[in-house]
Parts: C-alpha cells; structure tokens; sequence
C-alpha cells in the first residue's frame, strides 16, 4: 500500500535549526511537496522535490533521496511564526497527492 | 493571496439537513479538488475534478455529491450526514490532472453535524 510517515510533534527553540523528516511509499513517483498550515488556514506550498539533493529557499530547504523513500525540510533560523502543522505529500504514479499526517510544530521563546 | 476561495468557513447543521459549500478559484486553473482534513489523520481525497469532467470519486459516500459547472466553480452539496463527517473540508486547485502540478488550497469549511 502507500503510505507517508513523519512525526507528530515536534518543538524547537527560536532562533534554532528544526528538521522535519518523512519517509514515503508510493506505487510510481512523480515528486515530494511540503505544505505548511496554521491553525484554521489553509496549507500553503513550500517546496517541491523530484531529483535528489536540497533545494534551499530563503530560511527553508528541502531534501529528497528517492532511493530511499525519504524527504526532510530543513528550518533555520526559526521564529516564532514558524509554528505550524507541516504536510509531507508524494505524488504517486497518478499523479495523485498521497498525504502525511503532518507534523505540528512548536516554537518556544 | 485569495487565489482559492471557500464559503462558508463554518457551517453546523443537523443530520437531515441540505446544504452546500462553495469554492471558487481565480487562478485559470482546470483541476479542482475536495478533500477531507480531520484531526491528526492524514488529508483525504473525495474527488477530482479536471476540465470540468469528474475524473476522481475515492469512494465516497453518496450523501456527498460534488458539483463543477465551470473550470472556476466547485460545489459540494451535502444532505443527511453523520456526525463522523464534523471535519475541515478543504477545496484545491491546480493547473491541470496528469502531470507534476502544485495544488493551491482555499482556507476550508470547518463542518459540524449535530
């Protein structure tokens, strides 16, 4: 079956480095997306992977290794805006967005 | 950014009840999604709309049914629920089915069913 996994929760102090990591089973596989939500908003895009390495944007950057089923977005710097639920999603090979549980993330001063 | 909207943002209705939630999307898009956020569960999709045509219904209970009279318009009509369905229904778009497109999500229809 397919299937995403990543951490509940986690907690990270301001102004520290957080990684979010998410392993993935899919039948067939057409990219990696990060989304982040707040709490009664919508999710909102932060990066898509399709080959391996990182892909760095501004304060986040996000990694893909496809032979191992595995992805990690990379917070720096982090602020107290940061807390959020972060959503982890394969595209399978329909092109269908197959979704993590998120991982609520909670920033301490 | 207001690129996908949602109305209402909360709804509470009785289980015989009919009502609908609306999406629209102003991105010229021509893929339209509805998916189910409950807590601490993983989104669900319900259907998939592409150019209008339903290309997606992952067995959905028949009490949902959705609606796409345009590429910028997506319905869902909703009657006689359970209060299992008390959930954030979320709309998304994206710029078509079939290929490595991001999906833009509206800010959802947070539903209870009494």
């Amino acid at each position: 079956g397919q299937n995403i996994d990543q951490p509940t929760e986690m907690t990270a102090t301001e102004g520290a480095i957080v990684q979010i990591n998410c392993t993935y089973q899919t039948s067939g596989f057409n990219g990696l997306f990060w989304y982040q939500q707040h709490a009664g908003e919508a999710p909102t895009f932060l990066s898509y992977n399709v080959l391996d390495g990182l892909e760095e944007k501004g304060r986040f950057s996000s990694f893909l290794s496809r032979s191992k089923g595995y992805s990690y977005l990379l917070l720096k710097e982090l602020q107290m805006k940061d807390s959020a639920s972060y959503l982890c999603a394969a595209m399978d090979s329909n092109y269908q967005l197959i979704w993590g549980a998120g991982t609520k993330l909670i920033i301490k001063p | 950014e207001t690129g996908v909207t949602q109305t209402p943002r909360h709804l509470v209705m009785g289980m015989t009840n009919k009502k609908s939630l609306k999406c629209e999307q102003h991105l010229g898009h021509n893929a339209m999604y509805w998916y189910k956020q409950s807590a601490k569960k993983p989104l669900e999709l319900m259907f998939v709309y592409n150019f209008k045509e339903q290309t997606e219904n992952n067995s959905v209970p028949s009490r949902f049914s959705p609606e796409c009279p345009n590429s910028s318009h997506l319905f869902l009509h909703l009657h006689t629920l359970q209060p299992e369905d008390s959930a954030l229904y979320l709309c998304a778009s994206s710029q078509e089915m079939g290929t490595a497109n991001t999906q833009y999500f509206g800010p959802g229809t947070r539903l209870t069913v009494l």
